[in-house]
């Protein structure tokens, strides 16, 4: 059974600090990895998709990576602003029909100004 | 922009009613999802629907659950006896194609008393 696990569990930096969140899954049988963002009380807004062939994926001050033979992907954020505060979750999709995604508990990030 | 919309944005019942919670998938997409989110826990897959029929299921989605496609442009998901542990938000989602990003909706907060 896929397990989907974040680290740290809550960050809290200075505006401006380039940060870096972590994701491990522990089957690397998968077909992409996405790394959401959700706001409190909120739905989940899609950052980045990595199919399982790439290494890594770019948008704008956000760049994910992925090394699927070891089950870690991470999420760099360059400059961060206090608009980047949320909680940002990592999903693996299951190399199956279903394509059901599987979720990390999330990383809380607080960017102070 | 495109976007999935789930209605209601909150739905209050009392424990053993029926609920309908309900989604408009983006129009060119394909597949249909179900997830849901207690307060303070993971993201989880409940569902997966394709070509008017479940792709695949969670052990969560049990016989209390359905979903239906009625028409061109609604998924619905249906809890036939509410109970008190299924309060919680529900997240539909949809994708292009199954290994394509999933986009989310707001999500509905099910709340059972």
């Amino acid at each position: 059974k896929q397990e989907v696990t974040q680290i740290p569990a809550a960050l809290s930096v200075p505006e401006g600090e380039n940060l870096v969140l972590n994701c491990s899954f522990t089957d690397s049988a998968i077909y992409n990895l996405q790394w959401f963002r959700q706001d409190p009380g909120k739905g989940l807004t899609s950052l980045l998709l990595i199919q399982s062939s790439q290494r890594e994926q770019t948008s704008g001050r956000l760049n994910a990576s992925l090394d699927k033979s070891s089950g870690r992907s991470t999420l760099y954020i360059a400059a961060s602003q206090p608009g980047d505060s949320a909680t940002y979750l990592c999903a693996v999709a299951r190399n199956n029909a279903g394509n059901m995604l599987t979720f990390g508990g999330g990383t809380r990030l607080m960017v102070k100004p | 922009e495109p976007e999935v919309t789930q209605t209601p944005s909150h739905q209050v019942t009392q424990m053993g009613q029926e609920v309908i919670l309900r989604c408009v998938p983006i129009s060119n997409h394909l597949y249909f999802y179900w997830y849901r989110q207690i307060l303070g826990q993971k993201v989880e897959f409940l569902v997966s629907f394709y070509n008017n029929e479940i792709s695949e299921k969670s052990e969560i989605f049990d016989d209390q659950f359905s979903v239906e496609r009625p028409d061109g442009s609604n998924f619905t998901l249906k809890i036939r006896s509410t109970k008190l542990e299924d309060s919680a938000m529900y997240f539909c989602a949809s994708s292009e194609q199954g290994i394509n990003e999933q986009f989310f909706g707001p999500g509905t907060r099910l709340t059972v008393l």
